[in-house]
């Protein structure tokens, strides 16, 4: 069971570079998520899709894009990556059937120099 | 707009202790309550949760506790083993139960130090 699988697991970028994180499980969920970790700030929510074709904003999406490709994949995408972007991305999807757990992926570590 | 609180944000205890971690909601409307423990270089997981028609919830050494009208609710943790070392997190989530736009609100985190 692969569960949510992140890549990459570590990427370096200089400022103005763009990358795209990928996401992908394989459980069948409607809802994925895209979360950043920065120390003392928790997880906080930058996009999420309740379904295929459909996404919404979070708490922090100012700087980010996303696209969900299908049912399987929700990808993040820098277009323009700064400092303040540097931070442990984390992607999740929901069991569906009126369940509210989230199965986290084991993140990207992103540094932006 | 809706947050959640956590304290403390370091614990350190010998193993065999109790641990004890509180959260704090904003949201009067918020209904499910659950813990993720993180360890190094992994995502968060799942390890307890609760509904707001339950005051508490056990599952062998963890167990939640739910304060409604305080709007607390807290992490228990007995006979504290190394293994229990991580960081743990307490969220919240408001609206629909299941419902498909319902988001997760994170504590910042509580790390937990378990001495041998």
């Amino acid at each position: 069971n692969a569960g949510v699988t992140q890549t990459p697991k570590f990427q370096v970028l200089k400022t103005g570079q763009s990358m795209t994180l990928q996401c992908a499980q394989d459980m069948n969920h409607n809802s994925m998520y895209w979360y950043r970790q920065d120390p003392g700030m928790g997880l906080r929510l930058i996009y999420y899709s309740a379904s295929e074709g459909t996404t919404d904003k979070g708490e922090v999406p100012n700087g980010y894009n996303v696209s969900r490709l299908n049912k399987r994949e929700f990808s993040l995408r820098l277009e323009s990556a700064a400092p303040s972007q540097t931070s442990v991305y984390f992607c999740a999807s929901r069991r569906d059937r009126g369940g509210n757990i989230q199965y986290f992926g084991a993140g990207t570590r992103l540094s932006v120099l | 707009g809706e947050n959640v609180e956590q304290h403390p944000s370091t614990l350190s205890v010998q193993e065999g202790d109790s641990a004890v971690i509180k959260c704090t909601y904003s949201d009067s409307a918020s209904n499910y309550f659950p813990w993720y423990k993180q360890e190094l270089g992994k995502g968060p997981q799942l390890i307890i949760d609760i509904r707001s028609n339950v005051g508490e919830k056990k599952d062998q050494r963890i167990a939640v506790t739910l304060n409604k009208t305080a709007k607390h609710f807290s992490l228990h943790i007995t006979e504290t083993q190394p293994e229990d070392s991580a960081v743990y997190f307490c969220a919240s989530l408001g609206g629909n139960y299941g419902g498909a736009t319902n988001k997760l609100i994170f504590g910042t985190g509580t790390l937990l130090a378990v001495q041998p």
